[in-house]
């Protein structure tokens, strides 16, 4: 049964810093890999997906790797802004191509 | 990009009761929709997929009597609580797939049982 971490839990940071969040899965027969990202009482939206071939993808300050051996994959926010505050979901999507396992998120606070 | 809706956004019902959840593919067409739950700072659970037409498939744990799954066509899933408990309050979450499975998400649905 595939599981999916995410390190760390919570992150308060201060604006302009550079950050990593962690995804860690336990099965690396992965589909792809997808980030969300989700605001207080709202849905998820859908920040980079990675499929199993590719080794990063990138759009605006974010950048997203995989590393699928390991079962490690890295959120990269550059140039952190206090609208970037949200939990950070990390998903994979098995190798069926339907069923999406989800971490249970990095809560992001960047303080003006 | 895909829209997904959800309806209501925010629900309070009473104990005892059945409340009854949609979810919408605005423009596209949905063969496969999916019902999730999330607890508090948590992870987002799966309870069930429904593929249009057939019965959902639930997930170990989850009673199909209780949360009652239809997908009466390509745009339109919904899901009935039924016997509203407290432990029931939670944040309902779908995602609609296309030919492409990648699934595209609502806003949510808040119960709240009283």
């Amino acid at each position: 049964k595939q599981e999916v971490t995410q390190i760390p839990a919570a992150l308060s940071v201060p604006e302009g810093e550079n950050l990593v969040l962690n995804c860690s899965f336990t099965d690396s027969a992965i589909y792809n890999l997808q980030w969300f990202r989700q605001d207080p009482g709202k849905g998820l939206t859908s920040l980079l997906l990675i499929q199993s071939s590719q080794r990063e993808q990138t759009s605006g300050r974010l950048n997203a790797s995989l590393d699928k051996s390991s079962g490690r994959s890295t959120l990269y926010i550059a140039a952190s802004q206090p609208g970037d505050s949200a939990t950070y979901l990390c998903a994979v999507k098995d190798t069926s191509g339907s069923r999406l396992t989800f971490g249970e998120g990095t809560q992001l606070t960047v303080n003006p | 990009g895909a829209v997904v809706s959800q309806h209501p956004s925010r629900v309070i019902c009473k104990s005892g009761t059945s409340v009854k959840i949609e979810c919408r593919s605005l423009d596209f067409q949905a063969t496969t929709m999916f019902w999730y739950r999330q607890f508090p700072k948590k992870s987002l659970m799966l309870m069930a997929t429904s593929n249009e037409g057939s019965k959902a498939t639930y997930e170990q744990g989850v009673e199909k009597d209780k949360f009652l799954i239809n997908h009466a066509s390509l745009t339109l899933s919904t899901l009935t609580v039924t016997s509203a408990h407290p432990e029931d309050s939670s944040f309902y979450i779908c995602s609609a797939a296309g030919t492409n499975y990648e699934q595209y998400f609502g806003p949510g649905t808040r119960l709240t049982v009283t």
